[in-house]
């Protein structure tokens, strides 16, 4: 199975600063097949990007994904307080899924 | 809105079954999969199993294999998970998710509330 691995673990930012979010695949994928969700605590994960780099429905512009092959990235333009969440990258291209361990981003 | 609404949380003891339902509207339910994916207490994401609406396919992690069932009731827009043989380390947030009718390899949009189900003696 693909294990993704996330970095790093804990992102500390204050809002109105950049975050670059990695997630590195064992094998690689296509770009096709990547996706980052969002997690705040005690609700669903909801998917930002798909594809590597394509918004899902409804998400701000200052999210956007890149990568390809082995190496992916999240970057959020500008903290708003509502981004301090956790992150997890999944893979769907071979089976089974996997998803990264997450990167936790709290605030600074 | 596309939504999924969950049963409600569940008790039970090692050895036992858990049932959990996931309610579909929003969308054409057979144009879909539901996949499945666990939570244990403060740990990341596992995905444990997906069935095409469509079809009925179905596709399942190793590790829950021949232990997990998901199944559809395509007459009220609902999918199931049944897993069997409840260990400790089952306790988990078991949250159903849309993805592809096809193969169980999809993005995952939306998923819903999500169930915790406890194992305990």
């Amino acid at each position: 199975e693909i294990v993704l691995t996330q970095s790093p673990g804990t992102l500390s930012l204050s809002p109105g600063e950049r975050a670059t979010l990695s997630c590195r695949a064992s094998q690689s994928i296509s770009y096709i097949y990547l996706a980052w969700y969002q997690q705040k605590p005690g609700r669903a994960p909801r998917l930002l990007i798909y594809g590597a780099s394509t918004r899902a429905a409804g998400v701000p512009d200052r999210f956007s994904g890149s990568g390809s092959g082995t190496d992916f990235t999240l970057t959020i333009s500008r903290l708003e307080p509502e981004d301090f969440a956790v992150y997890y990258c999944q893979q769907y291209g071979r089976s089974p899924n996997t998803f990264g361990q997450g990167t936790k981003l709290d605030i600074k | 809105q596309v939504q999924l609404v969950q049963s409600g949380g569940e008790v039970k003891k090692p050895g036992a079954s858990v049932k959990v339902s996931c309610k579909a509207s929003g969308y054409t339910f057979i144009n879909y999969g539901i996949s499945w994916v666990r939570q244990a207490p403060g740990q990341g994401l596992e995905w444990v199993g997906w069935i095409s609406a469509y079809n009925g396919n179905t596709d399942y992690a190793q590790k829950v294999q021949g232990r997990i069932t998901v199944t559809t009731d395509t007459s009220t827009s609902t999918a199931y998970m049944e897993l069997r043989g409840l260990r400790f380390d089952d306790t988990a947030v078991y949250y159903c998710a849309r993805g592809s009718l096809a193969a169980a390899g999809w993005r995952l949009d939306p998923w819903g509330q999500g169930t915790l189900v406890i194992v305990s003696p």
